[in-house]
Order: C-alpha cells, then structure tokens, then sequence
C-alpha cells in the first residue's frame, strides 16, 4: 500500500518571504499523480498543484511550485512571496494510474503560518 | 457548472440517533468517494464507488455505516446508531474514472457532532 509522509506538523513564514513543505511517499509503482491540496479554515480542500510522475518537469502555478524527485520519492510544495491568505493546512496526496480510477492518499498535513 | 455538493453542512445529533448524509457528484464524473477527517486520523478514505459499484470499502469503521449509490448523481452514507467518536467532517469527493487530470473534487464537507 502507497504511504505519504510529511514530517513537518507546523511552519511558519513571514510575508513575502519563501516556504517550502516537505512530503515523501512510498509506492512501488511507477505511474501515478501527486498532489498539494490546501484546507484554509473554511475547510474547503482546494487543489494547489499536481504533479505526473512521467513528467521530469517540476510542476509550477503561480506562486507554487514543486521540487519532484522521483528516485527519492520526494514531493515538496515551495511558496514564493507568501501571503497571509495562504495560511492554512497543507496536505501532501498520492493517486495511482494503475487501473481504473483509485483512491487518494493523503499525508497528515502541515499547518502553514503566515505572520506579518 | 456547480462543484460537489454535500448536505447538510452540520448535523448535532444525539447519540443512538440514524445520521444520512448525502451527496450530489459533479456531473459526467464516474467516481465518488466518501472521506472522514478528524484531528486523530487525519484524512480516512471510508468508501468509494466507479460507475455506482462500491470498489473499496475497507476504510468503513464498522458495520454501523453503510453507503450507497443508487444512481450516478447520488450518495448517501448513513450511520446507525450513532455514537461520539463518529463525530468528524465528512467530505465527498468526485472524479472522472479514467485518468485525465487524476484531480479528486471536494465538496465543502458535513460537520457531524454526536453528542
């Protein structure tokens, strides 16, 4: 079974300034999606960034980006110019392409702090 | 086009008492998935369903829950009786069966307090 983990229970970041989340994971396949997703207090789970295992190329939105290393099974989500609205949880997610459609594993999240 | 939407947003109920909670997929996705998430555990797939056929259920708690999905633009999960420790957000998600984008959907989630 694929595991993720994200060793970082709470960090903090001045605004404007860079943060970057850790996530690694555990799988023995070699296809398969990994996730930012962000839960601000309003509890919604919003989709921050996605990446395709089969693709070399870091992933990147806007402020987001991600540092992928596959052999590593390292997953890590970079915030430039942080801002307080990006307070929130931030959780690390797995999803197989083996198959038809599977579930989503989530790590146990890190809560992101965003101070003036 | 309207995301996934869960209702009700917060049940308070006593325990003992029959809980349903419902949810209404975005259309054209096949796959709908029914996550718990509580300070202790974190984010727990229960169940989830590919083309209205359960596929995995093994993250139910016990057989005081069950889930259904008659019809491809409907879920419920139901929980009988209650008790405390199922109190937790519940969140719907949904999603297209093959890979596309590989995105899971959420609904904003049903706060469930057993008291």
């Amino acid at each position: 079974a694929q595991t993720v983990t994200q060793s970082q229970p709470e960090m903090s970041v001045q605004e404007a300034e860079t943060v970057t989340l850790s996530c690694t994971y555990d799988t023995s396949e070699s296809d398969y999606y990994l996730f930012w997703y962000k839960q601000p207090p309003s509890r919604q789970m919003i989709l921050v960034i996605r990446q395709e295992a089969y693709k070399q190329q870091n992933a990147t939105e806007n402020r987001f980006s991600v540092n992928f290393q596959k052999a590593a099974k390292s997953f890590s989500l970079k915030i430039s110019d942080s801002q307080l609205g990006d307070a929130a949880m931030y959780f690390c997610a797995y999803r197989s392409l083996t198959g038809t459609a599977s579930k989503l594993t989530f790590g146990t999240g890190t809560r992101l702090q965003v101070t003036l | 086009d309207a995301g996934v939407i869960q209702s009700p947003r917060h049940e308070v109920t006593e325990m003992g008492q029959e809980v349903t909670l419902r949810c209404k997929p975005i259309s054209g996705h096949n796959s709908l998935f029914w996550y718990r998430q509580t300070m202790m555990r974190g984010l727990e797939l229960l169940i989830y369903f590919n083309n209205n056929v359960p596929i995995d259920d093994s993250g139910m708690p016990e057989d005081r829950f069950s889930a259904k999905m008659p019809n491809a633009s409907f879920s419920t999960l139901k929980i009988q009786p209650s008790e405390p420790r199922d109190s937790a957000v519940y969140f719907c998600a949904s999603s297209r069966l093959t890979a596309g984008t590989g995105e899971l959907f959420f609904g904003e989630g049903s706060r469930l307090t057993v008291l």
